[in-house]
């Protein structure tokens, strides 16, 4: 079955103590993104991937890393995760090279920091 | 920056009505797409226009696209209860001779039985 899978789906952490989201598509697309979604603000990019190796920041990137080292799997990393990173969080992939076709969504992931 | 934004915030109605959210945007697009979410699940795919389509049906969705005026907006016929749901748009804007997608803020919809 074609999909996006994020892990974990579900997370409560500290203050500054490292986590990794994985994200990881099975339909060979080049294009991927990661979004946050807070109330009454929508969504909001992150980083986005053209392709393995190349990423670029998004409107929101402060306080995350990404990388893009197999076209299968794009991370996020919170390297010392605050308060207001507390958020729902999206991976998404496209076909398009340009992100210009049709976005996969996962399922989100809840990361709560405290 | 948001590109899209979708118009009203809210819209609650009763089953069989018909159901018009809007979107306007601010530069030029590639193309504009709706998506719809379950409460906290990931977004759906429902329909994408390309700038040189003025309409588009999918179902009983209809989309419009207008790009004199920018904007665009979906018509869903005969609303179901499980319509419920929030309603994005995205549309595709430059950044380094790429076009990438950029969401709106979304109309939530609640379908009364």
């Amino acid at each position: 079955e074609a999909q996006v899978t994020q892990n974990p789906r579900y997370l409560i952490t500290v203050t500054g103590k490292k986590l990794t989201v994985t994200c990881s598509q099975n339909m060979n697309h080049e294009y991927m993104s990661w979004y946050r979604q807070d109330p009454g603000l929508g969504l909001r990019q992150i980083y986005y991937s053209m392709n393995v190796e190349v990423t670029d920041k998004g409107d929101v990137p402060e306080g995350y890393k990404v990388s893009r080292k197999e076209k299968r799997n794009f991370p996020l990393i919170l390297e010392s995760p605050s308060p207001n990173q507390t958020s729902l969080y999206f991976c998404a992939s496209s076909p398009r090279q340009g992100g210009t076709g049709e976005l996969f969504f996962g399922e989100g992931s809840r990361l709560t920091v405290l | 920056s948001q590109q899209g934004e979708e118009d009203p915030q809210a819209l609650s109605i009763q089953e069989g009505e018909n159901a018009t959210m809007n979107c306007s945007y601010k530069t030029s697009i590639n193309n504009l797409q709706w998506y719809r979410q379950n409460s906290g699940r990931g977004l759906v795919h429902l329909i994408l226009i390309r700038s040189n389509e003025r309409e588009k049906h999918s179902g009983r969705l209809r989309v419009t696209l207008d790009t004199s005026k920018k904007s665009s907006s979906l018509l869903i016929t005969a609303s179901r209860a499980a319509d419920t749901a929030s309603y994005f748009c995205a549309t595709s804007r430059i950044s380094g001779g790429s076009y990438i997608p950029t969401f709106g803020r979304g109309t939530s919809l609640i379908v009364h039985p």
